[in-house]
């Protein structure tokens, strides 16, 4: 069984750099799958954010890859997020999944709520 | 980036009803598409992936249907736990995208 946690802060200001930890257990190196994230505003849709596979394969979304870095911790299984110059339009429940880029994620964290305020 | 069609963004529908829910890709994405459930306050759970295949422990009453850009989540028999917001989710490229959403209330 796969579980993931999110952890992190939940309040960062404007400009600021958020780094979100997910801690996950039960992905084994061999099953294909990566970690990744994905976020949603309050009351909005699901944004994929990045993924990165067992062997350091990067992916991240266009439209943010200028801000986002993914990186992972085999030997703690955790993937770290982080996301620069942070605006409100930032704030959102971030979710940790697990999954593949070319079928579906199949396990998701229970998320956390940023919120990017002065 | 593909765009993902959700309407109507809520539909009603009361216990033992049979509801279809739509998702239209603005391109051809085969059957690169996947359905999740999401209830307030959780993560989304996948249900169907790749248009119809259903997931391990998910009820049978659930259904994917279609291929292309026309794609159909189908939910008989509603049951309590069914009301929730549904999203579909094309895998066919990168970025991944997903729909808007839609809301499945008690009538």
């Amino acid at each position: 069984q796969i579980t993931l946690k999110e952890s992190g802060p939940t309040l960062v200001k404007p400009t600021q750099t958020l780094t979100l930890t997910c801690s996950f257990s039960g992905i084994s190196k061999y099953s294909g799958l990566g970690v990744g994230w994905i976020r949603q505003p309050p009351g909005k849709a699901l944004e994929w954010l990045a993924l990165i596979y067992w062997d350091d394969d990067k992916r991240y979304s266009p439209s943010l890859m200028n801000r986002l870095t993914i990186t992972k911790d085999t030997s703690k299984n955790q993937v770290v997020l982080t996301m620069t110059n942070m605006d409100p339009v930032d704030t959102a429940t971030y979710y940790c999944v697990s999954g593949s880029l070319v079928t579906s994620f199949d396990s998701w964290g229970q998320g956390t709520l940023v919120t990017v305020s002065s | 980036d593909i765009q993902m069609t959700q309407s109507p963004s809520s539909l009603s529908a009361s216990l033992g009803d049979r509801v279809t829910i739509p998702c239209r890709a603005s391109q051809n994405i085969r059957n690169y598409l996947n359905w999740y459930q999401q209830k307030p306050g959780k993560g989304p759970k996948l249900l169907i992936s790749a248009a119809s295949s259903l997931q391990s422990g998910v009820p049978s009453r659930f259904s994917g249907s279609g291929s292309g850009t026309d794609f159909t989540l189908t939910i008989s028999n509603l049951q309590p736990e069914d009301f929730a917001t549904y999203y579909c989710q094309q895998s066919y490229s990168t970025p991944v995208t997903f729909g808007q959403g839609t809301k499945l209330e008690i009538k």
